[in-house]
């Protein structure tokens, strides 16, 4: 089945700066690749994906990356703000599979 | 605005009690699915759904049924609860099968 290695665990950026997280998969036959921003107590969120026809997405400061080729995807966040700080999963999916495959999380705190 | 609704926010068990977690969405989802969330260990998939009086199972299965008799709704049943039970519970729902969820608040359960 699918893997998908996320990295780093824990980020710690000074607010303004960049944040990047990378994730691997496994599955060539992968083709879709959210992203989920959880809060503290709080339910994951959908904030950003990508379907494996386009190499990149930007949605105002926070954009998805995709490299087939080489099989990782990475979340780029600018000028962090500290309502940022929150935990990100990756994901990807295969049709086949009919789930989403999770990476273990990144644990991301925006200092002000 | 599309909703997952968990039913209980917090349980407390006894072990070997049976436990029922309910899950209903109003968004006419194809797709339902159950995971468990314990700190380090990331978003792990119990069962899930693709149809109604469908069911797949996930990564941890043992020791879970579930449910799924509507379209809207689906439960998670542990048969004989376990102190290792003890986690945080996530439903979430997808229109396709290579789709972003939505999950639901969560439902912290305590085994004791």
């Amino acid at each position: 089945g699918e893997n998908v290695e996320q990295h780093p665990s824990t980020l710690s950026v000074q607010e303004g700066d960049s944040a990047v997280i990378k994730c691997t998969y496994s599955d060539s036959a992968s083709n879709y690749f959210p992203w989920y921003k959880q809060e503290l107590g709080k339910r994951p969120q959908l904030i950003i994906d990508i379907r494996s026809n386009v190499g990149e997405k930007k949605d105002q400061r926070i954009a998805v990356t995709l490299n087939k080729t080489a099989k990782h995807f990475s979340l780029h966040i600018t000028e962090t703000q500290p309502e940022d700080s929150a935990v990100y999963f990756c994901a990807a999916s295969t049709p086949n599979a009919g789930k989403s495959t999770f990476g273990d999380g990144t644990t991301l705190t925006v200092k002000p | 605005d599309v909703k997952v609704t968990q039913s209980s926010r917090y349980l407390v068990k006894r072990t070997g009690e049976k436990v029922f977690l309910e899950c209903v969405q109003d968004m006419d989802h194809e797709n339902m699915f159950w995971y468990r969330q314990d700190p380090g260990l990331g978003l792990r998939l119990i069962y899930f759904s693709y149809d109604v009086k469908m069911k797949e199972k996930g990564d941890i299965p043992e020791g879970y049924s579930v449910s799924r008799e509507k379209k809207e709704r689906f439960s998670l049943i542990l048969e004989s609860a376990s102190t290792n039970q003890t986690s945080m519970y996530l439903c979430a729902s997808s229109r396709d099968r290579v789709d972003g969820y939505t999950f639901g608040s969560g439902t912290r359960l305590t085994v004791v």
